[in-house]
């Protein structure tokens, strides 16, 4: 059974940059693509990209262009986001998901609060 | 971008009653190449990631009572809870995986009458 442990909670300044981490474990990590979604407090899923360990390309939604970055560590199994130019309407819950077609994978969330 | 919209926003049910949500795409989500329905839905409860209930439209995820099944093709899509138990209590979303980017429905809101 795969699993995925997110690092935790982050709270940074306006303009800031912030690194979350994903660690997979139960699968072969380099086989499956990695999604990123968010969710602002008490609003709905928002998709944010992917990247494919093995060969580690990125596909971003255009929304987050130039401001988002995913990479990935495949000695230790573990995706990264990294969002740059934070403002409060960054502030969320920042979740990684293994797409297997489907996304049936769930990290359990990383809250970032973006507060001066 | 597909657009995903789901209706009702809310709804809430006796308990042991049905419960239906509907989902629709702004285009056809069937993959010819396996001739699938690339539509999955999830359940949120607060405090929890998403859970996935449903994919291709129609197939239970392992570990997900029966009570809950998937129906539809093509644009329209829905969500049935046979008999709704207090733990189904929470905010489910239907998502396209047909192709970039993925997008979510709205989200709707399920709680007990």
């Amino acid at each position: 059974q795969g699993q995925l442990l997110q690092s935790g909670t982050e709270v940074k300044k306006p303009g800031a940059s912030v690194k979350v981490s994903c660690k997979s474990s139960g699968y072969t990590f380099r086989d499956y693509y990695m999604h990123w979604v968010r969710q602002a407090p008490g609003q709905g899923l928002e998709w944010m990209g992917w990247i494919f360990p093995k060969t580690g390309g990125t596909y971003y939604a255009q929304k987050f262009q130039g401001r988002v970055t995913l990479t990935r560590d495949t000695s230790i199994t573990t995706t990264y986001l990294e969002l740059s130019s934070l403002t409060s309407d960054d502030t969320a819950l920042y979740y990684c998901t293994r797409e297997n077609w489907f996304f049936d994978y769930w990290g359990q969330g990383t809250l970032v609060t973006v507060s001066s | 971008d597909i657009v995903m919209t789901q209706s009702p926003d809310s709804l809430a049910v006796s308990l042991g009653e049905r419960a239906s949500i509907n989902c629709k795409s702004s285009q056809y989500i069937f993959d010819n190449s396996n001739k699938k329905n690339s539509l999955s839905w999830f359940q949120q409860k607060p405090g929890q990631p998403p859970r996935l209930l449903i994919y291709w439209a129609t197939t239970r995820q392992s570990g997900v009572p029966d009570r809950f099944s998937g129906s539809g093709s093509g644009t329209d899509f829905t969500l049935t809870i046979s008999s709704l138990q207090a733990e189904d209590v929470a905010v489910y979303y239907c998502q396209q995986y047909y192709n970039l980017p993925r997008t979510f429905g709205p989200g709707t809101r399920v709680d007990i009458k």
